[in-house]
């Protein structure tokens, strides 16, 4: 069965550092999203991408969060400059269409710690 | 401001029988609903899901009711399997599905 997949499992950054966390998403898949979760939190919706732009985002995707679809299969999240409170599990989802009933596959989850 | 919610952090049930998981949402937009299993060291994966036009949807051993005068939902899962041990999330969901708001979930133990 596809699956979403991710890249690294565990990512361990210095604060203000650079981070890209990388996701391929479903081959036949057109909407990509990103959530985190903040370990004891909710999982958290961060941004949905649709045709190469992004088509919506939440209040925590600030300045400091991109996300870019490079080439045909890879779609990244970057965080310009990780602060502490960015540790995280970071999960990429993907779907076929972004109906009201489309479900969302997700991956793994990438376990950002800023230190 | 919790929009959804799932009051109980864990709950416990024998093998065989029903379990019943619930949720409440405050937020009226919201339109689709959704449950996501999560395994240790995996993503949510889909369960099942009901449009806000419904009161239920069955899916096997799965079965979704939703309460809109309530805000409220339950899953069931019947008869619950060892397999199923497993965190439970509600999901909701307004005019951008893949914006999904999710609650705290809901650790589901199965015991043989």
């Amino acid at each position: 069965e596809p699956e979403v997949t991710q890249t690294p499992s565990h990512q361990v950054t210095q604060m203000g550092q650079e981070v890209i966390l990388r996701c391929v998403p479903i081959s036949n898949h057109l909407y990509f999203y990103w959530y985190r979760q903040i370990l004891g939190q909710k999982v958290e919706f961060l941004v949905s991408f649709y045709n190469n732009e992004i088509s919506e985002k939440s209040e925590i995707f600030d300045d400091q969060f991109s996300v870019e679809r490079p080439d045909g299969s890879n779609f990244t999240l970057k965080i310009r400059s990780t602060k502490l409170e960015d540790s995280a599990m970071y999960f990429c989802a993907s779907s076929t269409r972004g109906g009201l009933s489309e479900k969302l596959f997700f991956g793994s989850g990438t376990q950002l710690s800023v230190l | 401001d919790q929009q959804v919610k799932q009051n109980s952090p864990s709950l416990s049930v024998q093998e065989g029988r029903i379990s019943i998981l619930n949720c409440d949402y405050t937020n009226s937009m919201f339109d689709y609903f959704l449950w996501y299993k999560k395994y240790p060291a995996e993503g949510p994966t889909f369960l099942i899901s009901i449009s806000s036009i419904k009161d239920k949807n069955e899916d096997g051993r799965f079965t979704v009711f939703l309460n809109k005068s309530a805000k409220h939902l339950s899953l069931h899962i019947v008869p619950s399997q060892p397999g199923d041990s497993a965190v439970y999330f509600c999901a909701a969901s307004g005019a951008n599905a893949g914006k999904s708001t999710f609650g705290d979930g809901t650790t589901l133990t199965v015991k043989p």
